[in-house]
């Protein structure tokens, strides 16, 4: 059974950089694209942008970020990260990872989020 | 981007009720909809793609339909579990956006 677990800092200053990591277990990151979507409180989900496990040459981001998103692989270490810099209090939110999958049904690919982690909320607060 | 609609934005029902929940897309997606459930405190689950099918281990009283622009995601007897809120999500292209979503509560 796949399992992700997200950690890093759960409070960060206005304008600095929010950093958090993804660990997968019980399956190789490999083969796989993986994603970040976040959640502020009471609201509903937004994409963050994914990566391809071959790298930062494969990856895709929400343009609501405005390139403050970089998301990162590191197979070695069944890991991936998200960096998000100049943070308001506006990126205030429960950030989840996910396993962002492909499958071919009548000959589509259709991609969907199948694994989560339990999601980390992070306070942008002076 | 693609924006994705939800109605109703919260409902209130019985259990053994018959819900039905729409979402409803702001260009033809053909059938790139995925649906998932969330309960509160915890990562939303995946339950259906490709409008209508069923992920592994979802009960069969969920039922998805659908293509186009509209489509919709159906619970034939809710179940004192089902109660949570539920998104789709567009998967045509990227951003992947999600709706709004629709609370499901216990009337």
């Amino acid at each position: 059974q796949v399992q992700l677990q997200e950690s890093g800092p759960g409070l960060v200053k206005p304008s600095e950089t929010l950093s958090l990591t993804c660990t997968v277990s019980g399956g190789s990151i490999s083969n796989y694209y993986w994603t970040w979507i976040r959640q502020p409180p009471g609201k509903g989900l937004e994409w963050i942008g994914y990566i391809y496990y071959s790298g930062s040459t494969s990856t895709s981001y929400n343009p609501s970020f405005k390139s403050r998103v970089t998301i990162a692989v590191d197979t070695s270490k069944n890991q991936f990260s998200l960096k998000v810099i100049s943070v308001t209090a506006a990126d205030t939110a429960v950030y989840y990872c996910a396993r962002d999958a492909k499958t071919t049904y009548s000959n589509n690919y259709y991609r969907f989020f199948d694994y989560w982690g339990q999601g980390t909320l992070v306070t942008v607060s002076s | 981007d693609i924006q994705v609609t939800q109605s109703p934005s919260s409902l209130s029902a019985s259990v053994g009720d018959r819900v039905t929940i729409t979402c409803r897309a702001h260009q033809g997606i053909i059938n790139y909809l995925n649906w998932y459930q969330q309960k509160p405190g915890k990562a939303p689950k995946f339950l259906i793609y490709a409008a209508s099918n069923l992920q592994g281990g979802v009960p069969s009283r969920f039922s998805g339909s659908g293509s186009g622009t509209d489509f919709a995601l159906t619970i034939s007897s809710l179940q004192p579990e089902d109660f949570a809120t539920y998104y789709c999500q567009q998967s045509y292209t990227t951003p992947w956006t999600f709706g709004q979503g629709t609370r499901v509560e216990i009337k």
